[in-house]
């Protein structure tokens, strides 16, 4: 079936730090991969997404990369801010059904 | 802008009263979804729907059934509270292509006394 895979942390990095969350997936066919953002008290709101192999969606200074051949879309930025502290989940949409499918989520602190 | 709206964000029942969740979206979108978000478990799907009357049971249904009378409302209910059902409940909504994205509301906080 399919499946998301995520470090489920806590990440606690300082501000300006690099940042990797790693997400990878099973899946048939071509699946569309997200990332979802949510703020304490809030629902998940998208943050990037990325619907063929080797595009790269990209939001508020976030990257990811959908990479086929290792079946993974790592998220990753260069310099985080104590704003970016949140719960991150990767998703994915199958090719051939309607539901999506989350992973477990990542929290991530900035420390000031 | 896209907007997937939920009737309360906080709400306190007491075990056994009938409780009704609502979700209204404005994208004209096909597919609706509710979930349950609960500490260590991430989100389950509870039922989604893919058009006006059509519903569909996800992973954890038992305890709640659904209403889609009209394409932008997706109604979830609690036919008898009970203290396990005190959660964050988001709803989403979708379009039906394969890429599209899945747009979330705000989230209400359920207590069940």
């Amino acid at each position: 079936g399919n499946s998301v895979t995520q470090m489920e942390g806590p990440v606690t990095l300082s501000e300006e730090a690099f940042l990797t969350i790693n997400c990878t997936y099973t899946a048939t066919g071509y699946p569309s991969l997200f990332w979802y953002v949510q703020y304490p008290g809030e629902g998940l709101q998208l943050l990037l997404k990325a619907t063929k192999a080797d595009d790269k969606g990209s939001n508020k200074g976030f990257e990811a990369t959908y990479r086929k051949e290792t079946t993974s879309f790592h998220l990753e930025k260069g310099s985080v801010q104590v704003s970016d502290s949140a719960v991150y989940f990767c998703a994915l949409r199958p090719s051939d059904g309607q539901n999506f499918v989350f992973g477990p989520g990542t929290r991530l602190s900035v420390l000031p | 802008d896209v907007k997937v709206t939920q009737s309360s964000r906080y709400l306190v029942k007491r075990t056994g009263e009938k409780v009704f969740l609502e979700c209204v979206q404005d994208m004209d979108h096909e597919n609706m979804f509710w979930y349950r978000q609960d500490p260590g478990l991430g989100l389950r799907l509870i039922y989604f729907s893919y058009d006006v009357k059509m519903k569909e049971k996800g992973d954890i249904p038992e305890g709640y059934s659904v209403s889609r009378e009209k394409k932008e409302r997706f109604s979830l209910i609690l036919e008898s509270a009970s203290t396990n059902q005190t959660s964050m409940y988001l709803c989403a909504s979708s379009g039906s292509g394969n890429t599209d994205t899945q747009y979330f509301g705000p989230g209400t906080r359920l207590t069940v006394l």
